[in-house]
């Protein structure tokens, strides 16, 4: 198995500008989520999903938009760059939701917002 | 967010020496998880833990639920133990993550 993979692993982005981070789980894992980690801080969640078709926010949804339209996939959008976006985002995923799964995690993308 | 504070923020320790770890939560949990981030940026996941405590290898993770405490121990340390370490917590559907403890073993 590939585990949890995340492209492109760095991006430069000009303020304004769209782009999606692409995430993929080949373990049919349910439960997939976005983290973005800035220096001085924990994680935060930004979205999360409990199954295809199902998504949430977490605690930073703004700017940020997913979608679940397959298990295997968890794309990340940013509709509008801001430099408030840069940092080193971090997808998750595991078997069946919270309650208890160990909690497997891809690379990372770091992006840069200019 | 303050729900998971860790301490200390930064280690540096001697090979071999005995390494302890501390997190300290405020909210009902599930669960308690340590992942281990290496240099280049990985998360993995090291314990996932409830009640009790848990060894594997030189790792040793114990937690104390009535106090909202949870220590993680590394016995023997070695400089492929530098890595930053991570606590977090189950709270209803989502995890709360502390800041990270860096630790770094010297030969």
């Amino acid at each position: 198995n590939a585990g949890v993979t995340q492209t492109p692993k760095f991006q430069v982005l000009k303020t304004g500008q769209s782009m999606t981070l692409q995430c993929a789980q080949d373990m049919n894992h349910e439960y997939m989520s976005w983290y973005r980690q800035d220096p001085g801080m924990g994680l935060r969640l930004i979205h999360y999903s409990v199954g295809a078709g199902i998504t949430d926010q977490g605690e930073v949804p703004n700017g940020y938009n997913v979608s679940r339209s397959t298990t295997e996939d968890f794309p990340l959008r940013l509709l509008s760059a801001a430099p408030s976006q840069t940092s080193v985002y971090f997808c998750a995923s595991s078997r069946t939701g919270l309650a208890q799964e160990t909690q497997y995690f891809g690379p990372g993308t770091r992006l840069l917002v200019l | 967010n303050n729900e998971v504070e860790q301490s200390p923020q930064n280690l540096t320790a001697q090979v071999g020496e005995f390494i302890t770890i501390n997190c300290s939560y405020s909210v009902g949990i599930s669960a308690l998880h340590w992942l281990q981030q290496h240099p280049g940026g990985g998360i993995v996941s090291l314990f996932m833990l409830s009640s009790g405590k848990k060894k594997h290898g030189r790792l040793i993770a114990t937690i104390n639920i009535q106090e909202k405490h949870s220590s993680l121990h590394i016995t023997a340390s070695h400089p492929r133990d530098s890595a930053v370490y991570i606590c977090a917590v189950e709270g209803g559907n989502q995890f709360y993550f502390g800041t990270g403890t860096s630790l770094t073993v010297i030969p």
